[in-house]
């Protein structure tokens, strides 16, 4: 089976501007999980969408949104970018319909630089 | 804060001794899962333990979950130069989020 795709993999964009980033989960699997992962707060936890639902949220501004299609290809954006939205953003793809309860296969990541 | 931690933040060691890494929480918990990054890459799912388990193995790989210390151990064993990497504990609560320690750096010398 074909792993996580994420696209872009790299990204720079300026303060003010929004940004749409897009995840392709492992064939078959359902839940997509978004993290930010940044040197100062590590691993943080955006949201996760299960059958096109957002099933679970973390404590992120409301600039921060995704969405997830009906072939469970997920999308986030992040609106009126700031220089601390610099990060690795990291998808996840799970099998499992409990969420939390199953391991997560990540993709490579898309590293955004807000400048 | 409800993130893990991790101890040691960073260990280095030589190519063939054993690593051992702990991470403690403070909820309770429904799982705990241990992963590997390597340089700003993608997270590899290495092993997924339940709260009712004690004790799992995988190839080298040994990990030990105690629930009434709130924490877990990960023992790689023969360490190898492949091994260097950054090594993230992360659990699920009653809150059904994957939450993440802030990780550890280990350095497998050759």
């Amino acid at each position: 089976k074909a792993g996580v795709t994420q696209t872009p993999r790299y990204l720079i964009k300026t303060r003010g501007q929004q940004v749409t980033l897009s995840c392709s989960p492992i064939s078959g699997h359902r839940s997509v999980s978004w993290y930010q992962q940044t040197p100062g707060q590590g691993l943080q936890f955006l949201f996760e969408y299960f059958s096109e639902t957002q099933r679970n949220k973390g404590n992120f501004p409301g600039r921060f949104s995704g969405r997830q299609f009906s072939n469970s290809r997920s999308e986030m954006n992040v609106s009126t970018l700031e220089l601390g939205d610099s990060a690795l953003y990291l998808c996840a793809s799970s099998g499992g319909e409990l969420a939390g309860f199953y391991e997560q296969y990540f993709g490579p990541g898309t590293r955004l630089t807000v400048t | 804060s409800q993130q893990g931690e991790e101890d040691p933040q960073a260990l280095s060691i030589q190519e063939g001794e054993n690593a051992t890494m702990n991470c403690s929480y403070k909820t309770s918990i429904n799982n705990l899962q241990w992963y590997r990054q390597n340089s700003g890459r993608g997270l590899v799912h290495l092993i997924l333990i339940r709260s009712n388990e004690r004790e799992k193995h995988s190839g080298r790989l040994r990990v030990t979950l105690d629930t009434s210390k709130k924490s877990s151990s990960l023992l790689i064993t023969a360490s190898r130069a492949a091994d260097t990497a950054s090594y993230f504990c992360a659990f699920t609560g009653a809150n059904s989020k994957l939450t993440f320690g802030k990780g550890i750096t280990l350095s497998v010398r050759p």
